[in-house]
């Protein structure tokens, strides 16, 4: 199974930082990574497909790169509305492997 | 607008069985991929199988730790998908979410919880 390590695992920030995410698979999957943000009770939202594309209706806040192995989640200008744990996915090989999350938090 | 309604949790004991539904509207049910994610208590998400389109055969995948205990179906006439869980273990007591697989995950329910204790 291919492994997906998400750093950090926590984050602290300020409202108005920008936070960046990172994400690493154990193998090469290309562009085929999704990421994902979930608040405490609530289903996953999904954020950026194909390792760079928005989903409809997320805002351009929200950026992703990379390519291969080593892949990061951008958010800039930091809203109560972000803090949350995100969490990224490989969908190049079944099964598919999610990250083990990273909660970010209010400083 | 998708929407994804999923049903069927509640509690059972080790070695019983289950079924989920997970019910959709808003979108062309029979020409998607859709697939089940599940979520233990406090820990994170877990992939546990997907049902292809009938173009595609309806054929399905399913993660190492549910293949053989788990069957994957659907109804498109329904609009509906569903999870048999039979052979039941308490390490399966998690929220269950239908995604529909497109674009990875793009829209997920509300999900169902199941849990699995005597």
């Amino acid at each position: 199974d291919i492994q997906m390590t998400q750093s950090p695992s926590s984050l602290s920030a300020s409202i108005g930082d920008r936070v960046t995410i990172t994400c690493r698979a154990s193998q090469g999957i290309s562009n085929d990574l999704a990421w994902f943000q979930q608040k405490p009770g609530k289903a996953p939202k999904s954020l950026i497909y194909a390792a760079s594309s928005l989903q409809s209706g997320v805002p351009s806040k929200f950026s992703g790169s990379g390519s291969g192995t080593d892949f990061t989640l951008t958010i800039s200008s930091l809203q109560p509305e972000d803090f949350a744990t995100y969490y990224c996915q490989q969908y190049d090989t079944y099964p598919y492997t999610f990250g083990q999350g990273t909660k970010l938090e209010i400083k | 607008e998708v929407q994804l309604v999923e049903s069927g949790g509640g509690l059972v004991q080790p070695g019983g069985s289950l079924r989920l539904s997970c019910a959709a509207s808003g979108f062309t049910f029979s020409d998607h991929y859709m697939d089940w994610v599940r979520q233990a208590p406090g820990k994170g998400l877990e992939w546990v199988g997907r049902i292809r389109n009938k173009a595609n055969s309806y054929t399905t995948e399913y993660a190492a730790s549910v293949k053989d205990r788990f069957t994957i179906s659907r109804d498109d006439s329904k609009n509906s998908l569903y999870l048999q869980m039979n052979s039941l273990k308490t390490e399966d007591t998690a929220v269950y979410y239908c995604a529909r697989g497109y674009r990875s995950f793009d829209s997920w329910g509300q999900g169902t919880l199941v849990t699995v204790s005597s």
